[in-house]
């Protein structure tokens, strides 16, 4: 069964404007963390945002920000005052339990930022 | 730079040679991860190491995969026998403590010929 889900093969986002990300995860584990990293035409992964299971508070990052919705097993990614170097590969990512050893990603999503 | 690096960067060979890529976590990380990425795929888990202990292997890792860390500092990837199916990103990741964040490398992209 797919773990992460990432609906948005692709998206295009005005710069300077906010877009969201969307992550749908499936765990039966009460405690997990989820991530989101970027993949720059380069290829490293650069972590971003992490949202702890049991966290009250959704995660903030600068201009990235994390709207956990623990009962519809969502993590979105919200980026705001979108700029030209954010366009890129987009992974939504989640550990399960307190093993950091099975890190499951999601297919991405192809941020293109336009001028 | 006290990042994850890897090396090389890039790497082709015909199919049947031995390759070795070789990762250098940051340095005061135990934990040590590889993950194999093909095209228009997030990365898929391989293994991972707690300093020189190797204590879990994907069923992603055939035979022909090896993977150390014989010093719990540096890692080496091994692939034998390489096959056209090999042809992918390399990622290798480390953490400093379960259920810490993974910092990635950029990666050693494959091409089997």
């Amino acid at each position: 069964a797919q773990k992460i889900t990432q609906t948005q093969p692709g998206m295009f986002v005005q710069e300077k404007e906010a877009v969201t990300l969307d992550c749908t995860y499936d765990t039966s584990d009460p405690s997990y963390g989820l991530f989101w990293y970027k993949q720059p035409s380069s290829g490293e992964m650069i972590f971003l945002i992490y949202q702890g299971s049991y966290d009250q508070q959704n995660a903030t990052e600068g201009r990235y920000s994390l709207n956990f919705q623990k009962a519809r097993k969502s993590a979105n990614l919200v980026i705001s005052a979108s700029q030209l170097g954010d366009s890129a590969m987009y992974f939504c990512a989640m550990r399960e339990g307190q093993r950091n050893n099975d890190m499951r990603f999601g297919a991405g999503t192809r941020l293109t930022v336009k001028p | 730079d006290t990042g994850v690096s890897q090396n090389p960067r890039h790497k082709i060979t015909k199919r049947g040679q031995n390759v070795t890529f070789r990762c250098d976590p940051i340095s005061e990380h135990n934990r040590l991860y590889w993950y194999r990425q093909t095209l228009g795929q997030g990365p898929e888990f391989l293994t991972y190491f707690q300093n020189e202990a190797q204590l879990e292997k994907s069923r992603l890792l055939s035979d022909r995969f090896s993977a150390e860390r014989p010093k719990g500092s540096f890692s080496t990837l091994e692939i034998q026998r390489t096959e056209q199916g090999d042809s992918a990103m390399y990622l290798c990741a480390s953490s400093s403590i379960a259920g810490g964040t993974q910092y990635f490398g950029p990666g050693t992209r494959l091409l089997v010929l």
